[in-house]
């Protein structure tokens, strides 16, 4: 029943390069997204929300959002080793507070 | 700081036998969480609750209770724990679209059934 598929599900990147999560959602009612990063042994944590068309930029990371394609991205410039983690859109409706979270993508950035 | 603090950190139990998860914020967030996690699968959402008294069914609610009985605590109860239950499980707080406020999540407690 999952409702927002992410891809790629893994990922690979050399420090400095960029790192580009996707997620698509089957859902028209999705209209507010989060983008969480979870490292190993921890909860997942909140990097930015993406409620309105377009892109929203924040330091290093810039989260990009189509409502009409149902589609958001996150893209995380000169990636560094500590932004090896797992990565997951979440997704909320305009009629409930209900939040789903992708199947995530690991990303590994080598040195 | 605002936290949600999640007990046990780790659990073993045994098929059959009932588990109780507990969740614990002190956000005086509205909304609470609780999701598990595996491998291939992502965070899936078990139950969630919009205040004390209020709890509402997710994605995968099967062989799952849960318990708000103040806007602080909510717990996930497994009456009947099975193999399949092993996993990992958060509990969050928060999710408010009005506010912008991201679900903030505890540190997960790992169940294994055996």
């Amino acid at each position: 029943q999952q409702k927002v598929q992410q891809s790629p599900e893994s990922l690979s990147v050399p420090e400095g390069g960029m790192a580009s999560f996707n997620c698509t959602s089957s859902d028209r009612n999705f209209q507010y997204f989060w983008w969480y990063r979870q490292h190993s042994g921890e909860g997942p944590k909140a990097l930015m929300s993406i409620f309105s068309d377009g892109d929203k930029k924040e330091g290093r990371f810039t989260a990009h959002l189509n409502k009409a394609s149902l589609h958001v991205s996150l893209h995380i410039r000169d990636s560094q080793p500590s932004d090896s983690a797992l990565y997951f859109c979440a997704a909320s409706s305009s009629n409930t507070d209900k939040v789903v979270f992708g199947t995530g993508t690991r990303l590994q950035v080598s040195p | 700081e605002a936290a949600v603090t999640q007990s046990p950190r780790n659990k073993v139990a045994v098929t059959g036998g009932k588990v109780t998860l507990s969740c614990n914020q002190t956000n005086n967030h509205n909304n609470m969480y609780w999701y598990r996690q595996d491998t291939g699968h992502g965070l899936r959402l078990i139950h969630y609750s919009y205040g004390a008294g209020s709890t509402e069914k997710g994605d995968i609610p099967d062989g799952y209770k849960a318990s708000r009985p103040s806007q602080e605590n909510f717990s996930l109860i497994l009456e009947l724990a099975t193999p399949s239950q092993t996993s990992v499980y958060f509990c969050a707080s928060g999710g408010d679209r009005a506010s912008n406020q991201a679900p903030l999540f505890g540190e997960g407690t790992r169940l294994s059934v055996l």
